[in-house]
């Protein structure tokens, strides 16, 4: 069964560098989503991409937040300068039509730990 | 912004017994609703989707119930398993590919 892989499971990086996260989406899906889940607390929807572009971004997903597509296969996530609250489980997220009446598949997520 | 909140933040059943999972949203807009059920150290998990326009769709073993009224939304599983136990959400969604998710109900199955 195709499924959203994600690496690596574990990132651990010092305050102020950058990490680039990485997914791979499920071949045949058109929309790719991050997702941060802070420990103990509920997932936070941070950005959408379609067609090469940002479809929506929340307030969580500034200046220091990208995201790009670089080939046919990888759908990444950088943050460029990382913070303490940068601590947590980055999910990567697909699905085939629109964004909305359809699954969303999620990847096992990074978890990244900022020191 | 949007909040999608849960009453019980656990949730402790007998195997074999049915479990229901309550969840509130607070913005009449959202047209579509999903319970994911997530397991320790693992990804959100799709189990059912509902639309606004139905108020109850069934699937194997679970059941979604939405109230467009109080803004409830509900999942029942029937003849819970040791395998059901894992962290619940519910989230909400307003015809974009933004999803507002609840904090969770921790479900403890036992044997």
């Amino acid at each position: 069964e195709p499924e959203v892989t994600q690496t690596p499971s574990h990132q651990v990086t010092q305050m102020g560098q950058e990490v680039i996260l990485r997914c791979v989406p499920i071949s045949n899906h058109l929309y790719f989503y991050w997702y941060r889940q802070i420990l103990g607390q509920k997932v936070e929807f941070l950005v959408s991409f379609y067609n090469n572009e940002i479809s929506e971004k929340s307030e969580i997903f500034d200046d220091q937040f990208s995201v790009e597509r670089p080939d046919g296969s990888n759908f990444t996530l950088k943050i460029r300068s990382t913070k303490l609250e940068d601590s947590a489980m980055y999910f990567c997220a697909s699905n085939t039509g629109t964004p909305s009446y359809n699954e969303q598949f999620f990847g096992p997520g990074t978890r990244l730990t900022v020191l | 912004g949007e909040s999608v909140g849960l009453h019980l933040p656990t949730l402790s059943v007998q195997e074999g017994d049915n479990s229901i999972i309550n969840c509130a949203y607070s913005n009449s807009a959202s047209d579509y609703f999903i319970w994911y059920k997530q397991e320790s150290g693992k990804g959100p998990q799709f189990i059912i989707d509902i639309r606004s326009n139905m108020d109850k769709r069934q699937g194997q073993r679970v059941t979604v119930l939405l109230n467009k009224t109080v803004k409830h939304l509900s999942l029942q599983i029937a003849a819970t398993q040791p395998g059901d136990s894992a962290v619940y959400f519910c989230a909400e969604n307003i015809y974009t590919g933004q999803f507002y998710f609840g904090t969770g109900t921790s479900l403890t199955v036992i044997p």
